[in-house]
């Protein structure tokens, strides 16, 4: 089964970016898709976009266009979530996923990356 | 985007008795084409990921205990752990993935011990 680790925790100044990896072991990374879900303190599940490696595309929630940008890298079966223009209401756990090989459910997750925005 | 609207906020629940958890979405979740629906259901333990319980509504995941089951069809879905035990105190979650483009998911429902 594919396992994915993520990047440490981070500390972010208001008006930074920040950029969270994900990388997965135990399966071919380039056939699946990875989409990033963030969770806010003592809050729910918000998805924020996902990526395919193989195709390269992406999708992302509007919620967050044009400030979050998904990649990833082959070479490492290594995939990014980037979030720029930071507010406090980004500080939350920000969860990589694998989906599901024929729907966009999520089989496994990442243990999760807190990253806290404050001054 | 899909809104998917979860009940009850939170239960208590004696061990071995029935937990019931429902999911109503504000459109339908079944593909005609291939009769599924689009509903997942996740089971979140403080400080944890959420982990994936059952898939098209009520096909369950590789290793999920059978205590654990999915039902419903269309707008209206419930999840139903049939005898709680302690390690099933969680927050659980329903998710669409039948908007691609906007996956959402349920408010979540925490199930505590009575």
């Amino acid at each position: 089964q594919v396992q994915l680790v993520q990047s440490g925790a981070e500390v972010k100044k208001p008006g930074s970016s920040v950029k969270v990896s994900c990388k997965a072991s135990g399966g071919p990374f380039s056939t699946y898709a990875i989409t990033w879900v963030r969770q806010a303190p003592g809050q729910g599940l918000e998805w924020m976009g996902g990526i395919i490696p193989i195709f390269g595309t992406t999708h992302y929630t509007q919620n967050f266009q044009g400030r979050v940008t998904i990649t990833a890298d082959e070479s490492t079966s290594t995939a990014y979530m980037e979030l720029s223009s930071l507010t406090s209401d980004d500080t939350a756990v920000y969860y990589c996923a694998k989906e599901g090989g024929t729907a966009r459910y999520f089989e496994s997750w990442g243990q999760g990356t807190l990253v806290t925005v404050s001054s | 985007d899909i809104v998917l609207t979860q009940s009850p906020d939170s239960l208590a629940v004696s061990l071995g008795e029935r937990a019931t958890i429902n999911c109503k979405s504000s459109q339908s979740l079944l593909y005609n084409s291939n009769n599924r629906n689009y509903l997942a259901w996740y089971q979140q333990k403080p400080g944890q990921p959420p982990k994936l319980l059952i898939y098209w509504a009520s096909t369950r995941e590789s290793g999920v205990p059978d205590r654990f089951s999915g039902s419903g069809s269309g707008t209206d879905f419930t999840l139903t752990i049939s005898s709680l035990q302690a390690e099933d105190v969680a927050v659980y979650y329903c998710q669409q993935y039948y908007n691609t483009s906007g996956l959402t998911f349920g408010g979540g429902t925490k199930v505590e011990i009575k």
